[in-house]
C-alpha cells in the first residue's frame, strides 16, 4: 500500500458512455499525476498537477478530462472514449522526491 | 533520442545469480534517479532512488550512478524467482517546473529456477 488509492480497479464502458476515475492521498503530497499505459508500451504521462493547478497536458486529447478540486484528490473525467484508450490508468502523487502510484483502474472500450 | 532508455529485455538470468539492468538518459541536469518495479497487471512500485554519484545499496538491490557517463544501473544479487518483472528507469526532468519524472519504456527480467 502506497497511500494512493483509486476508484473504480476496473471499469467498462461503451464509447457514448461518460464515466470518472477517482484517486485519492493523504499523504501530504502537492503533486499529482494520471499516466496510461496500454499494453506491452512504456508509461504515458498525461497531466501533472501541482498545488492543484494543472502544470503539464501531454497533448492529451479532450475526451479526457482532469480535474484537482483540492491536493488530496484528482479525477479523470471521461466521455465519447475510443476502443484504443483502453488502459491502465495510474494516478501518482510526489513529495520533495519521491512518485508513488496507485494501483490503477483497468479501463476496457467497448 | 529518448530521454531515458533501457533495452526492453527480455533479461533472462538463472536463480541465485546477479541480475544487472541499465538505464542512460540524456538531461545532464536531472539530479534524482529512481528504480520502479512492476508485475504484470499491476502498478510500478519504488525499490531504489539514489541521488549522488557511486552505489547505494539496500537489502539485495544495488543502485549505481555516473552522473558524467549519464547511467544508471541496477543490481540485484541471489536473484530470485519473486524479482521477474519488468523494471522501469525514472529520473527528474531538470527543464520543467512540473515536478516531472521521465520514465524509461522498462527493462523485462525473468528469473529461471
Amino acid at each position: 500500500e502506497t497511500g494512493v488509492t483509486q476508484t473504480p480497479r476496473h471499469l467498462v464502458m461503451g464509447m457514448t458512455n461518460k464515466k470518472s476515475l477517482k484517486c485519492e492521498q493523504h499523504l501530504g503530497h502537492n503533486a499529482m499525476y494520471w499516466y496510461k499505459q496500454s499494453a506491452k508500451k512504456p508509461l504515458e504521462l498525461m497531466f501533472v498537477y501541482n498545488f492543484k493547478e494543472q502544470t503539464e497536458n501531454n497533448s492529451v486529447p479532450s475526451r479526457f478530462s482532469p480535474e484537482c478540486p483540492n491536493s488530496s484528490h484528482l479525477f479523470l473525467h471521461l466521455h465519447t472514449l475510443q476502443p484504443e484508450d483502453s488502459a491502465l490508468y495510474l494516478c501518482a502523487s510526489r513529495s520533495q522526491e519521491t512518485q508513488y502510484f496507485g494501483p490503477g483502474t483497468r479501463l476496457l472500450v467497448l | 533520442q529518448k530521454e531515458v532508455e533501457q533495452n526492453s529485455g527480455p533479461l533472462s538470468v538463472p536463480e541465485g545469480a546477479i541480475a544487472s539492468l541499465n538505464c542512460t538518459y540524456s538531461d545532464r541536469g536531472s539530479q534524482s534517479f529512481f528504480w520502479y518495479r512492476q508485475y504484470s497487471g499491476k502498478s510500478p512500485e519504488l525499490i531504489m532512488s539514489i541521488y549522488s554519484n557511486g552505489d547505494k545499496e539496500d537489502g539485495r538491490f544495488t543502485a549505481q550512478l555516473n552522473k558524467a557517463s549519464q547511467y544508471v544501473s541496477l543490481l540485484i544479487r541471489d536473484s530470485q524467482p519473486s524479482d521477474s518483472a519488468t523494471y522501469l528507469c525514472a529520473v527528474t526532468a531538470q527543464y520543467s517546473s512540473a515536478s516531472k519524472i521521465i520514465f524509461g519504456s522498462g527493462t523485462r527480467l525473468s528469473i529461471r529456477p
